[in-house]
């Protein structure tokens, strides 16, 4: 099935550890984007690559890495998790500049 | 900083009522987007309006973009239990082409049998 796919679904990390999130897509998208959602806050952009070998900070980058590894697959690293980016991540693409995102099912993460 | 804020936060009411979500910014958006999501899984879009003063339909949900770019309106009419979910607008942020969505925080919408 054509879409965006995330993995992994749920992860529990201490605090401190690292890992990265991974989003694919296979609709031939330009742009992709990392979004996290916490209760009352609605989404909030992390990190967006509008072109196949670029990136760009969002609203909230700090913490975070990107790598817009080739047009498909943009990822989203935690080199040192905290407690406050526990949160559900959401990866999004869309084909042009005013389309309609396409999300994955998102990652639910949570730093102990 | 551009932001936009939905009414209300919460709605439960019963099947067949009708009802009116909000999102208002004292800012202009490039265009204004609506979502549906559902728990577990990600947004799914509805429609998106660029026109001032444009109105979508789709089915029994009526979408209406202000005509100052500055708000829109989602109405729905004889609402069923399948409507139940969350309601979250976008609206389009910074250059068209580089697609970044401002998001509003949400509505979360019950409808009882």
């Amino acid at each position: 099935n054509a879409g965006v796919t995330q993995t992994p679904k749920f992860q529990v990390l201490k605090t401190g550890q690292s890992m990265t999130l991974q989003c694919a897509q296979d609709m031939n998208h330009n742009s992709m984007y990392w979004y996290r959602q916490d209760p009352g806050m609605g989404l909030r952009l992390i990190y967006y690559s509008a072109s196949e070998g670029t990136t760009d900070k969002g609203e909230v980058p700090n913490g975070y890495n990107v790598s817009r590894l080739n047009k498909r697959e943009f990822s989203l690293r935690l080199e040192s998790a905290a407690p406050s980016q526990t949160s559900v991540y959401f990866c999004a693409s869309i084909f042009s500049g005013l389309g309609g995102y396409t999300f994955g099912s998102g990652t639910r993460l949570t730093v102990v | 900083t551009q932001l936009l804020e939905q009414s209300p936060q919460f709605l439960s009411i019963q099947e067949g009522e009708n009802l009116t979500v909000y999102c208002n910014s004292s800012s202009v958006f490039s265009s204004l987007q609506w979502y549906r999501q559902e728990p577990g899984e990600g947004p799914v879009l509805l429609v998106t309006v660029v026109t001032g003063g444009e109105v979508k339909k789709l089915k029994r949900l009526t979408f209406q973009f202000g005509d100052a770019r500055k708000d829109s309106s989602l109405h729905i009419t004889a609402a069923q239990p399948g409507d139940t979910g969350l309601y979250l607008c976008a609206g389009g942020s910074g250059s068209s082409n580089t697609g970044k969505l401002i998001f509003g925080q949400g509505t979360t919408l019950q409808v009882k049998p």
